[in-house]
């Protein structure tokens, strides 16, 4: 079946470091990428999303470039803040079937120090 | 305000109590997700419906039992709670095309058994 395979954390970096938080896939087919993001005590938000292969999300300047020859979906980010301490998720939905569920993976903790 | 809203944003019970947990959305999505995050942030999906029907029904124990009465609305209904099912539990909806689009989340329930 679907699935995701997430960098294990927890992950600590210093104000303005940069930030790599590896994705691969497993999928028939393209599926369509997700990141979202879980701080502390909120639900999931909606980070970026890229629906096919070369294209680029991107939001609050973090990035993923949908790589179908590595089936990866990294997040990056050139500079990091304190307030980007959070858990991130990489997830995925089918792109075909009767239950387009989305697939989570474990998730990353990233905490930013001052 | 346009959300997925989720109610309680905390329960705590005894085990055995029934307990049911209220989710609405006014976004006119057709199909409406519950997912358990368990104490490691793993996110699972239990149900999903799609326009009031049953599309997805995981390896969930048949003491759940999600209801919808419309395609705004979807509870779920929890029978003699046991410890193990202390987690925090995410209501989330999409409209139909939602491979493109992804799911907007609730903020979470967070049910503890005691």
């Amino acid at each position: 079946g679907d699935s995701v395979t997430q960098m294990e954390g927890p992950v600590t970096l210093s104000e303005e470091a940069f930030l790599t938080i590896n994705c691969t896939y497993t999928a028939t087919g393209y599926p369509s990428l997700f990141w979202y993001v879980q701080y502390p005590g909120e639900g999931l938000q909606l980070l970026l999303k890229a629906t096919k292969a070369d294209d680029k999300g991107s939001n609050k300047g973090f990035e993923a470039t949908y790589r179908k020859e590595t089936t990866s979906f990294h997040l990056e980010k050139g500079s990091v803040q304190v307030s980007d301490s959070a858990v991130y998720f990489c997830a995925l939905i089918p792109p075909s079937g009767s239950a387009r569920q989305l697939t989570f993976g474990s998730g990353t903790q990233l905490t930013v120090l001052p | 305000d346009t959300a997925v809203s989720q109610t309680p944003k905390y329960l705590v019970t005894q085990m055995g109590n029934d307990k049911s947990i209220k989710c609405e959305q006014n976004l006119g999505h057709d199909t409406m997700y519950w997912y358990k995050q368990d104490s490691k942030k793993f996110l699972k999906i239990m149900f999903s419906y799609n326009n009031k029907e049953l599309i997805i029904n995981e390896t969930v124990p048949n003491r759940f039992s999600p209801k919808s009465p419309d395609k705004a609305h979807l509870n779920l209904h929890i029978n003699s709670l046991e410890l193990g099912d202390s987690a925090v539990y995410f209501c989330a909806s999409t409209p139909s095309d939602g491979n493109n689009y992804g799911y907007t989340f609730g903020s979470g329930t967070r049910l503890t058994v005691v």
